[in-house]
């Protein structure tokens, strides 16, 4: 079946220690999003990408950044993660920026521990 | 600017009862609606959307939604409730305008009683 990966499911890290999250999607959708939810809130939209076109949010802290080598996998760095920083972060895809029309497909996500 | 409005935070029925979750939606121009679903530790799972046409939209699990121009509300239906439906429930709109600005809201925790 088609979906979409997201690697690990838990992720434990210290405060200050870099911490790499990862994604993957058998869709071939051409857009990748990653979202920040904490505490069954809405998700907080970080940044996108159109194909290796990058797109960030205005209010996205420097702290996070994302890597995507390939259509197929997407990654969310966090320099230096802090306590606020823990969350669940949640990877979606779309057919492309046109398709208003599209849901987004969303993976399990990945719940980030800062200790 | 657009933004969705989710009243609610926690709605609670009975099973086999009918259950109604709330949004209204403040967008400049034509909406598209979506409705998703999440259970604990889990992504978002998308159940119906709205883009045009019929006003009464019917998705995954049973569930539909009405769309009310006038009253700008996209409210989320099921006729008989299962315990199984507990979950929380975002309702998110985007426009043809900002294709990639999704907004949701701030979700409602739906509880079904046995």
């Amino acid at each position: 079946d088609a979906m979409v990966i997201q690697n690990p499911r838990y992720q434990v890290t210290q405060f200050g220690k870099p911490v790499t999250l990862s994604c993957s999607q058998t869709l071939n959708h051409n857009v990748m999003y990653w979202y920040q939810q904490k505490s069954s809130q809405a998700p907080k939209l970080l940044f996108h990408y159109y194909d290796k076109d990058f797109n960030n949010e205005a209010d996205t802290p420097d702290n996070f950044q994302s890597r995507r080598p390939n259509t197929s996998f997407c990654f969310l760095d966090i320099r230096s993660p802090g306590l606020g920083d823990a969350a669940m972060y949640l990877c979606a895809t779309s057919p492309d920026p046109q398709g208003q029309l599209y849901e987004q497909y969303f993976g399990p996500g990945t719940r980030l521990t800062v200790t | 600017a657009q933004s969705v409005a989710q009243p609610e935070d926690q709605v609670n029925v009975a099973e086999g009862n009918p259950l109604t979750v709330k949004c209204t939606y403040s967008v400049s121009g034509n909406p598209y609606l979506f409705w998703y679903v999440q259970y604990p530790n889990r992504g978002l799972q998308f159940l119906l959307k709205y883009i045009t046409g019929d006003n009464l939209v019917k998705g995954s699990y049973g569930f539909e939604a009405e769309f009310n121009k006038s009253q700008t509300s996209f409210h989320l239906k099921k006729p008989s409730a299962l315990v199984s439906d507990s979950a929380l429930y975002f309702c998110a709109v985007r426009t043809r305008y900002n294709n990639n600005d999704m907004r949701f809201g701030a979700g409602t925790r739906l509880t079904v009683k046995p």
